[in-house]
């Protein structure tokens, strides 16, 4: 398996430019989530979804879309991109479940700069 | 809305020495899971420890402990023998245990330097 993976590792973009970060699991788990985080603000919950053809909000979910057609990809867009969305992006993925012992995985992060 | 604050933005350590990082949330529920995440320098999230809150025992995973205080709402990590492979930052983490999926609240997290 190759767990969590995320492409691109880094990218740069000017202000307004659009694009896609791409998601993938192969360990067949239902619940994904977009996380970003900041300088002496931990991670925080951009958008999640609890299966294919659902998502929904977290805490920071404004200038991004998710769309979740498939288990494995959850790809998350950034319709015009802003300074204030310069960050480090995980994306994580767990089993379905209730208890804890369910291991999240998260990915190996993007870093993201918007000049 | 659950919060979960990390007091200590940076700590030091000797080596083979121990090393205690706090941390506090808040939440109305009874029934839920703390974790304990460590990110070195590869940016990797990598678990260290988890608790479940019905759970009176507090966990422990080789060198690490916590130590759960359900009334006080505290949840602090303790690194035993420390080692150069301990420095990273340490994330406190909570999830409810009422609802499916994967959302994890965050604290801002505490730098640990280990001293050799």
């Amino acid at each position: 398996n190759a767990g969590v993976t995320q492409t691109p590792k880094f990218q740069v973009l000017k202000t307004g430019q659009s694009m896609t970060l791409q998601c993938a699991q192969d360990m067949n788990h239902e619940y994904m989530s977009w996380y970003r985080q900041d300088p002496g603000m931990g991670l925080r919950l951009i958008h999640y979804s609890v299966g294919a053809g659902i998502t929904d909000q977290g805490e920071v979910p404004n200038g991004y879309n998710v769309s979740r057609s498939t288990t494995e990809d959850f790809p998350l867009r950034l319709l015009s991109a802003a300074p204030s969305q310069t960050s480090v992006y995980f994306c994580a993925s767990r089993p379905t479940g209730l208890s804890s012992t369910d291991t999240q995985y998260f990915g190996p992060g993007t870093r993201l700069t918007v000049l | 809305a659950q919060t979960v604050t990390q007091s200590q933005p940076e700590m030091s350590v000797q080596e083979a020495e121990t090393v205690t990082l706090s941390c506090t949330y808040d939440t109305s529920e009874s029934d839920y899971y703390l974790f304990w995440y460590k990110q070195p320098p590869s940016r990797q999230m990598i678990l260290v420890i988890r608790q479940e809150a019905y759970k009176q025992q507090n966990a422990t995973e080789n060198r690490f402990s916590v130590n759960f205080q359900k009334a006080a709402k505290s949840f602090s990590l303790k690194i035993s023998d420390s080692q150069l492979g301990d420095a990273a930052m340490y994330f406190c983490a909570y999830r409810t245990a009422m609802e499916y999926g994967n959302k994890l609240v965050f604290g801002a997290g505490t730098i640990l330097r280990v001293k050799s």
